[in-house]
């Protein structure tokens, strides 16, 4: 069965950092690029970031970039969310997804929230 | 970055129904075009790719078409268990961006 699962969400004060992990299993981790989307409360997708299935490239959404970081360990089969000086409007609900030309397995989300 | 604009934003069905949601991009991702259901504190789902292949699992009452910028999704004769919101999604470029969302609820 394939599954992703989130962890490390929380509460961090504005200016803080906090790193989320996502674990899978069920499928050839290595063979797909892996995402983070996220939701804040009440309003719609906003799609964070990917990594290729070999780690070699990543883009960042325009709100995102310079200030998250996404990595994958294959070994381990989990992907990383590095969040640097977090913002009120960071605050949401944190889903990692898999996919090439679109998101076809997700996981239940973690959640994050910015607030001092 | 690529804007993709839904409408309409929410609209009122009952059972049975048909159901059509359009997605317009702000310019040309020829057929990389997803759709996804997400219902009240649940992840998304994948409903549809490559604008019109129905993912493994889904019911043949949806179906999606359209290129370049213009898409829609149909829902055929609409089911309790659909009433939710649903999602487009351009895969064309990154960044990847969704539609704002048009919910689907009960009449």
């Amino acid at each position: 069965q394939e599954q992703l699962v989130e962890s490390g969400g929380g509460v961090v004060q504005p200016g803080g950092s906090l790193r989320l992990s996502c674990g899978a299993s069920g499928f050839s981790f290595n063979s797909y690029g892996m995402h983070w989307v996220r939701q804040a409360p009440g309003k719609g997708l906003e799609w964070v970031a990917v990594v290729w299935y070999d780690g070699k490239k990543q883009y960042y959404g325009d709100s995102v970039r310079g200030r998250f970081t996404i990595s994958r360990d294959n070994s381990k089969k989990t992907v990383y969310l590095q969040m640097n000086s977090l913002r009120a409007d960071d605050t949401a609900v944190y889903y990692c997804a898999r996919g090439q030309t679109s998101m076809d397995v997700w996981g239940k989300g973690t959640t994050v929230t910015v607030s001092s | 970055d690529i804007q993709m604009t839904q409408s309409p934003s929410s609209v009122s069905a009952s059972v049975g129904d048909t159901v059509t949601i359009t997605c317009r991009a702000s310019q040309g991702v020829t057929s990389w075009l997803a759709w996804y259901q997400q219902k009240p504190g649940k992840a998304p789902s994948l409903l549809i790719y490559g604008s019109s292949h129905v993912e493994d699992g889904v019911p043949s009452r949806f179906s999606g078409s359209g290129y370049g910028t213009k898409f829609t999704l149909t829902i055929s004769s609409l089911q309790p268990e659909d009433f939710a919101t649903y999602y487009c999604q351009q895969a064309i470029d990154y960044p990847w961006t969704f539609g704002q969302g048009t919910k689907v609820e009960i009449k």
